[in-house]
């Protein structure tokens, strides 16, 4: 089954304790990203990467850091968490860069505290 | 289940009636407008899409109209049925970095 799989689906964390959130996707996917969704402002994206070792920020990259050593893994980091990312966090692949169709995680919801 | 947006727009209608979900977009020049479904819970789900030369294009119960003229996108969904409640959103695929750009969504409820 295709499918794009994120760990975990909850965590709560504290201030300044580094945490990864891990992506997996089975469909050879060279394109994927990651979003942040909140109330009232919709998905935003945060990094994304067109193929392994190529990554760049989108539009709040802002204290995440990403890296694509394999093609099927994506992960987010957050070196130092702070209360304003408590957010839900979603990871997406496509097939290339122009294709429209997205496949998402489940979400991951952190909560900063 | 998961509360993606307190300030959604909503629409409620009754089951087998019609849907019919709008969007205004803003950047003229995205090649394609999609529309995502998300249900609580999940990530969001492609729909459909259309290119930007295209008025309309029909998929399975679904039709997706795009007027440029006044920049905006609308989704309809035939006999609604319980499990097309969901939250609804517009994108817009911008070839900067391939990203999707989303709109805020609109939360439709079908009554039984």
């Amino acid at each position: 089954e295709a499918q794009v799989t994120q760990n975990p689906r909850y965590l709560i964390t504290v201030t300044g304790k580094k945490l990864t959130v891990t992506c997996s996707q089975n469909m050879n996917h060279e394109y994927m990203s990651w979003y942040r969704q909140d109330p009232g402002l919709g998905l935003r994206q945060i990094y994304y990467s067109m193929n392994v070792e190529v990554t760049d920020k989108g539009d709040v990259p802002e204290g995440y850091k990403v890296s694509r050593k394999e093609k099927r893994n994506f992960p987010l980091i957050l070196e130092s968490p702070s209360p304003n990312q408590t957010s839900l966090y979603f990871c997406a692949s496509t097939a290339g860069l122009m294709n429209t169709e997205a496949f998402f995680g489940q979400g991951t919801r952190l909560t900063v505290v | 289940g998961e509360s993606v947006g307190l300030h959604l727009p909503t629409l409620s209608v009754q089951e087998g009636d019609n849907s019919i979900i709008n969007c205004a977009y803003s950047n003229s020049a995205s090649d394609y407008f999609i529309w995502y479904k998300q249900e609580s819970g999940k990530g969001p789900q492609f729909i459909i899409d259309i290119r930007s030369n295209m008025d309309k294009r029909q998929g399975q119960r679904v039709t997706v109209l795009l007027n440029k003229t006044v920049k905006h996108l609308s989704l309809q969904i035939a006999a609604t049925q319980p499990g097309d409640s969901a939250v609804y959103f517009c994108a817009e695929n911008a070839y900067q970095g391939g990203k999707l750009i989303f709109g805020q969504g609109t939360e439709l409820s079908v009554k039984p």
